[in-house]
């Protein structure tokens, strides 16, 4: 399954809301999973299920979508928000992994 | 708390075999499956394969024929080998715990280990 994931990048201030877009070749039902990584960490868990929060995420973090279209959103940014985000979906083997959105701070 | 850490070598030359090492805590390799998976530099996340919790193995098509994914239960430690390494084999390697066994969902990842591929 390939993952299509729109932006490349996206520049923003704190305070503001962004929304990236993940499409997957086929339909993978809700399982679709939201992956944070920022330098010198391990990459967090952020949502699964399409729209469930990973214990532990901020509530300003949603995803949405089903089938083939999903959409994480941010709102009101927070600093420690600016990294890379990577979906990914798990219906089938093998995983696959959209190409990134990397958050920059504008 | 659970905690991965990939452990093994910076460096290999061309067409030498690639080892690395997670260690885990915070679970057991016998009740979770792990996962590998790597990221060429500037590229995306590419699974490379898993080791279930009985034991039995699953791996990248393109890359089965290279691939030996292990475990020691008594040390909590999944082993990555990989053989006839080239240059696009360099990136970061990473080990993911797997949250359920219902499919490849990680809840966990270590911090990777960044291997080059090079002379």
């Amino acid at each position: 399954v390939q993952m299509t994931q729109s932006p490349s990048y996206l520049a923003a201030s704190p305070g503001e809301s962004v929304s990236i877009s993940c499409k997957a070749s086929k339909s993978i039902s809700n399982n679709l999973a939201w992956y944070q990584e920022k330098p010198g960490k391990a990459n967090k868990l952020l949502i699964h299920s399409g729209s469930t929060l990973q214990s532990g995420t901020p509530s300003r973090f949603s995803g949405s979508g089903s089938g083939t279209d999903f959409t994480l959103t941010i709102r009101s940014l927070e600093s420690e928000d600016f990294a890379v985000y990577y979906c990914q979906q798990y219906n089938e083997y093998p995983p696959t992994f959209g190409a990134g959105t990397k958050l920059e701070l504008k | 708390q659970v905690r991965l850490k990939e452990s093994g070598p910076r460096l290999v030359q061309p067409s030498q075999t690639l080892s690395v090492t997670c260690t885990v805590s915070g679970f057991s390799v016998t009740s979770y499956h792990v996962s590998w998976v790597r990221q060429p530099p500037g590229k995306g996340l590419e699974w490379v394969g898993a080791i279930w919790k009985g034991g039995s193995t699953d791996y990248n098509s393109a890359l089965k024929s290279r691939l030996s994914i292990s475990r020691d239960t008594s040390k909590n430690q999944v082993f990555l080998k990989m053989n006839s390494l080239q240059t696009d084999d360099t990136g970061t390697y990473y080990c993911a715990k797997h949250r359920s066994f219902l499919g490849p969902l990680f809840d966990y990842w270590g911090q990777g280990v960044m291997v080059t591929v090079s002379s």
